[in-house]
């Protein structure tokens, strides 16, 4: 079983809407779990860490299940803009280890 | 914010040949850096971790006489290509943290190498 699974897509959404994707981790001992945008050959860009109590940063919420051991990434009025590959991100630690990344969820927004 | 630099961007070699690539964190002190290789349409897969001063760590499978990395102050870390071929031709990017109480992780841009 992979550590850090993702539908790789692709996601074909119309612009507005409301798009969402899971994460799931195998390692129970995970502590930290972050979503990431990449675009096309670029490094990776952290897009919100995960708390356990969820959060939300403008169009972008985040929330964790250690029970199910799966993290998600719900994006609210989509603009193209958003089109993308979305990592998920889980580390042991909160710093001093290295991340382990799924392969990502390719998102393309259409006009 | 955190700043780190890395170079070059891309880089073609030819095959047999050795590369060095540098991550610099440019504006904090990086107790730990962090090398990944991203192979096309595939995850970032974590090489090694490296902290200042010691000998870094090489995840399973990472032959460590073929990748050389170099901590050797808090700002700079260096990955070496050693004889590289065409299987080595990937992206690599660098990471840089200031330990564990500080959390988060700031990525350098990436280099693409190309081995011909």
């Amino acid at each position: 079983r992979k550590e850090v699974e993702q539908d790789p897509g692709p996601f074909n959404v119309p612009e507005g809407a409301t798009v969402a994707f899971n994460c799931t981790y195998s390692n129970s001992a995970s502590q930290s779990f972050f979503w990431y945008r990449q675009d096309c050959r670029k490094e990776p860009k952290l897009l919100m860490s995960v708390y356990s109590s969820g959060n939300e940063d403008g169009r972008f919420t985040a929330q964790l299940n250690r029970a199910s051991q799966y993290i998600s990434l719900l994006i609210r009025d989509s603009k193209l803009s958003d089109s993308a590959t979305y990592l998920c991100a889980v580390s042991p630690g909160g710093g001093a280890d290295g991340l382990t990344f799924g392969k990502g969820t390719h998102l393309i927004i259409q006009p | 914010g955190a700043v780190v630099s890395q170079h070059p961007s891309w880089v073609i070699c030819k095959s047999g040949t050795s590369v060095k690539i540098e991550c610099r964190s440019l504006d904090f002190q990086a107790t730990t850096m962090f090398w990944y290789r991203q192979f096309p349409k595939q995850s970032l897969m974590l090489m090694a971790t490296s902290n200042e001063g010691s000998k870094a760590t090489y995840e399973q499978g990472v032959e460590k006489d073929k990748f050389l990395i170099n901590h050797a102050s808090l700002t700079l870390s260096t990955l070496t290509v050693t004889s590289a071929h065409p299987e080595d031709s990937s992206f690599y990017i660098c990471s840089a943290t200031r330990g564990a109480l500080a959390g988060g992780y700031t990525f350098g841009s990436g280099t693409r190498l190309t081995v011909v």
